[in-house]
């Protein structure tokens, strides 16, 4: 089956800049979604299709796919930001959806 | 606004059987793929099983199949999942999840709040 590997965390300083990868065989040729899940709460799709913002989502939050490794990255961290994420494919080889690991984000 | 309320959850032992619901409202719940997603108490997500809008395919994770039934009641907005021959490690808040819709399914754009599923004795 298909694995997904995220760095488990990842800190960062308010108003800096946030990156958190998936990496995947040859993610680059699948499409990658985001989720983000704050304690308590449903996870919120943030970026769909590597880079794709639905509405209500902050331009800050941005998404690229390449090779063997996408990412989301975070601009102008806030302390609301603060929260899991988790990247997600569709493995067509197999027709199951598939979550990445999940890295936590802390703001410092 | 879309709305999804999932309920059904509850203590069951092992072994046991448990049916879970998704209530969907404020949009056309005949439209959309969905999905049931899990998450064990601590740990990450883990997509469980895909429905088309009409029904007619359904796919599952290995981890459940053959033991758990998804199926849908587009006359009633309704999802279900069907859990039997249930184990320690189904434990999870159980997502119901909205599928982007024309049953392209890859991503899920709406979630529920969860309906937390013990397994124990």
């Amino acid at each position: 089956s298909y694995v997904l590997t995220q760095p488990p965390s990842v800190s960062v300083a308010p108003g800096k800049t946030a990156r958190i990868t998936c990496g995947g065989n040859n993610i680059g040729s699948k499409s990658v979604h985001w989720y983000q899940q704050k304690p308590g709460q449903a996870p919120v799709l943030v970026i769909y299709y590597d880079s794709d913002r639905p509405s209500g989502i902050p331009e800050r939050f941005s998404g690229s796919n390449s090779g063997n490794t996408a990412t989301l990255t975070i601009s102008r961290v806030e302390a609301g930001d603060e929260a899991d994420y988790y990247c997600q494919v569709w493995d067509s080889s197999s027709d199951h959806r598939v979550f990445g690991t999940g890295t936590k984000v802390t703001v410092l | 606004e879309v709305q999804l309320v999932e309920s059904g959850g509850g203590l069951v032992q092992p072994g046991g059987s448990l049916r879970l619901s998704c209530a969907a409202s404020g949009f056309t719940f005949s439209s959309y793929e969905m999905n049931w997603v899990r998450q064990a108490p601590g740990k990450g997500l883990e997509w469980v099983s895909y429905i088309s809008s009409s029904g007619s395919t359904i796919y599952y994770a290995d981890s459940v199949k053959g033991r758990f039934t998804i199926s849908r009641d587009n006359a009633k907005n309704s999802l279900y999942l069907q859990m039997n021959s249930l184990r320690a490690e189904d434990t999870a808040v159980y997502y119901c999840a909205r599928g982007p819709g024309r049953d392209i399914g890859d991503y899920f754009d709406y979630w529920g709040q969860g309906t937390l599923v013990t397994v124990s004795s």
